[in-house]
């Protein structure tokens, strides 16, 4: 069963901040919500994550809703070298977890 | 900083054949895991192991064995390729955030792009 549920497919213009949601209606209380991408194939690259309150890094920012059941990935001022599958992911960080992946969202910047 | 190095970058193999693929980190990570991903889908665990000398099953063991050879090294064999393994491979690695048993976020290589004709 998928923990996570996101849009195959998302444009943005170069600039503009690009805003990737994802829903997670059954997270649990010990999961997180993770995010990642995957440039062209490369390896997937870690972005932000976040557990109830909202974070931000030199990548992106995280909004989280207050019941936690769904999410917002933020990148404010989106490049042509953003374009990339990204990939919304709940889980624990409690000892071993292993990340599950889905299929995730497209996000193509365009000119 | 090289993070996760795998190696090889490509492969062509034949149906039967044995290959290994190999898995560097140098970032003294404890836990280690491998993935396959196959055309339009996310990836998926083959195994994973969460210390030196511990390795345990993941999604997708089938068909492949793996070795923690060392706190750096983690190696993934396939005894007898079969197509249905043709796919692009990616080792990662995490540690834990210190003084605590919370797992920091992976680190993922660039891939092995494996074909088995």
């Amino acid at each position: 069963d998928a923990k996570t549920t996101q849009p195959p497919s998302m444009d943005c213009a170069e600039g503009r901040a690009a805003n990737l949601p994802c829903n997670h209606s059954t997270i649990s209380g010990n999961e997180y919500v993770y995010w990642y991408r995957q440039i062209h194939s490369q390896g997937p690259q870690y972005i932000i994550h976040g557990l109830k309150n909202n974070e931000t890094n030199e990548m992106a920012s995280l909004i989280i809703t207050e019941d936690r059941k769904s999410s917002t990935l933020i990148l404010p001022h989106a490049t042509l070298r953003d374009t990339a599958v990204y990939y919304c992911i709940v889980q624990s960080n409690f000892g071993n977890e292993k990340l599950t992946f889905g299929t995730g969202t497209r996000l193509t910047i365009i000119p | 900083n090289a993070g996760v190095t795998q190696t090889p970058k490509f492969q062509v193999l034949k149906t039967g054949q044995s290959m290994t693929l190999q898995c560097a980190q140098d970032m003294n990570h404890n836990s280690m895991y491998w993935y396959r991903q196959d055309p339009g889908m996310g990836l998926r665990l083959i195994y994973y192991s969460a210390s030196e000398g511990t390795t345990d099953k993941g999604e997708v063991p089938n068909g492949y064995n793996v070795s923690r050879l060392n706190k750096r090294e983690f190696s993934l064999r396939l005894e007898s390729a079969a197509p249905s393994q043709t796919s692009v491979y990616f080792c990662a690695s995490s540690g834990h955030v210190p003084f605590s048993i919370f797992q920091e976020p992976q680190h993922f290589g660039d891939g092995t792009r494996l074909s088995i004709l």
